[in-house]
């Protein structure tokens, strides 16, 4: 069975530069989170997709961040424009179903870093 | 709200050296509580989880066992290997008001042969 796929895996811009990442979850996964994993940091969940519609973005800063999952299968998330702060690995993961209140598995991809100049 | 503190690394044990990893928590309601395992290069891995007090994970000579009276969840090893070396993640899951995994900042363990 494929995992979850990413791309690109490394990314150098400059701030005030826009961004966009990829996710493909694995086949049949209805639930796609996006995280953010800053240096010397847990992950910290910025959204959390049910098919193609929002279970919760609350930490998600909306100002500049914005992520979409057209389908429900792909995703994308964007940074419009970055700052230096935005610098970390982001991560996707995908899940079977959505938690509510019993845990259902997440499966996270390779990630993709992003370094903002 | 719900948090994770784990011990502070980098750790640097020699091959075949016990290893422990500690790991308390603060939640709301009863948390299933997990330890990820992130090999250079890779995605976060489930290595064992536990659903309820008392229960132990185990997988791959790794155990933890939930301890609700001191709110911890310590990950040991009897004998680590080369290949043991990774970030280790110690998270948990409310389903009481967040459902969404918190994960503590990690610990970096490094094996040396």
């Amino acid at each position: 069975e494929a995992g979850v796929a990413q791309s690109p895996r490394y990314k150098i811009i400059e701030k005030r530069q826009s961004v966009a990442f990829w996710c493909n979850p694995i086949s049949g996964h209805a639930t796609l989170y996006w995280y953010q994993q800053i240096l010397g940091q847990g992950p910290k969940l910025l959204i959390q997709f049910q098919n193609n519609g929002v279970v919760d973005d609350s930490q998600l800063p909306k100002d500049r961040f914005s992520a979409e999952r057209l389908k429900g299968v792909d995703s994308t998330l964007k940074i419009q424009p970055a700052k230096l702060e935005d610098s970390a690995v982001y991560l996707c993961a995908s899940g079977p179903t959505s938690g509510g209140t019993s845990y259902n598995e997440q499966f996270f991809g390779p990630g993709t870093r992003l370094t903002v100049l | 709200g719900n948090s994770v503190t784990q011990m502070e690394g980098p750790v640097t044990l020699s091959e075949e050296a016990f290893l422990t990893i500690n790991c308390t928590y603060t939640a709301t309601g009863y948390p299933s509580l997990f330890w990820y395992v992130q090999y250079p290069g890779e995605g976060l891995q489930l290595l064992l989880k536990a659903t309820k007090a008392d229960d132990k994970g185990s997988n791959k000579g790794f155990e933890a066992t939930y301890r609700k009276e001191t709110t911890s969840f310590h990950l040991e090893k009897g004998s680590v290997q080369v290949s043991d070396s990774a970030v280790y993640f110690c998270a948990l899951y409310s389903g009481a008001g967040s459902y969404q995994l918190t994960f503590g900042k990690g610990t970096k363990l490094s094996v040396i042969p």
